[in-house]
């Protein structure tokens, strides 16, 4: 059972032009989610995150929308770099579970130069 | 900050063998976590403690599979007796705090069960 599911496995995008990578989940209790974003040989490294109680979360190059009713977020990077290819794994929880972080399969962005 | 340190890298035993995975989270945190990433399930929550007691460990697949956090900075997980299907990449992660604090993540060991 995939609560979390990031259905494109991969994403190519023009430097300088917008990267949107999308995360569906099906629990209804997740109140707080986060990106991750992954290189080769490295650990996941946190991104961004946005409470439930936002639709809406920017830092820097970085936007993360969440629509409840829809059960569904994104990443917006914008403009995309070179060195923004990685794969980025969104991820879920809920307050009432504690500290367990359900994380979808990962998307892998590839920004050409 | 040293992050969170994994060792080794990289392990390479043959089915049957008994594999130690190891992990120094960063100094301060209170939760410790131990993911498995494999191509089929992506990254999995195996088990994770809270001031070093195993809070959740529904995630261990069999009873092959052990963890321990002796003290505030050391963890281990192993596997005995290991198998083929074993072979992913396992990562620590540490957290201060609770709930809405990201966690910090080692850079993983490889394994490979031949």
């Amino acid at each position: 059972d995939q609560q979390v599911k990031q259905n494109s496995p991969s994403l190519s995008v023009q430097e300088g032009r917008i990267s949107i990578l999308n995360c569906d989940y099906t629990n209804s209790m997740f109140d707080y989610f986060l990106w991750y974003k992954k290189y080769p040989a490295e650990g996941p490294t946190f991104l961004i995150s946005i409470s439930s109680i936002k639709d809406k979360n920017e830092d820097g190059r970085f936007t993360v929308f969440l629509n409840k009713s829809a059960k569904h977020l994104s990443l917006h990077i914008v403009p995309s770099q070179p060195g923004d290819s990685a794969v980025y794994f969104c991820a879920a929880s809920e307050s009432s579970s504690g500290s367990r972080l359900t994380f979808g399969e990962g998307t892998q962005l590839t920004v050409n130069p | 900050d040293a992050g969170v340190i994994q060792s080794p890298r990289h392990e390479v035993t043959e089915m049957g063998q008994e594999v130690t995975l190891r992990c120094k989270p960063i100094s301060g945190h209170n939760s410790l976590f131990w993911y498995r990433q494999t191509m089929m399930r992506g990254l999995e929550l195996l088990i994770y403690f809270n001031n070093n007691v195993p809070i959740d460990d529904s995630g261990m697949p069999e009873d092959r599979f052990s963890a321990k956090m002796p003290n505030a900075s050391f963890s281990t997980l192993k596997i005995q007796p290991s198998e083929p299907r074993d072979s992913a990449v396992y990562f620590c992660a540490s957290r201060e705090g609770q709930h809405n604090s990201p966690l910090h993540f080692g850079n993983g060991t490889r394994l490979t069960v031949t």
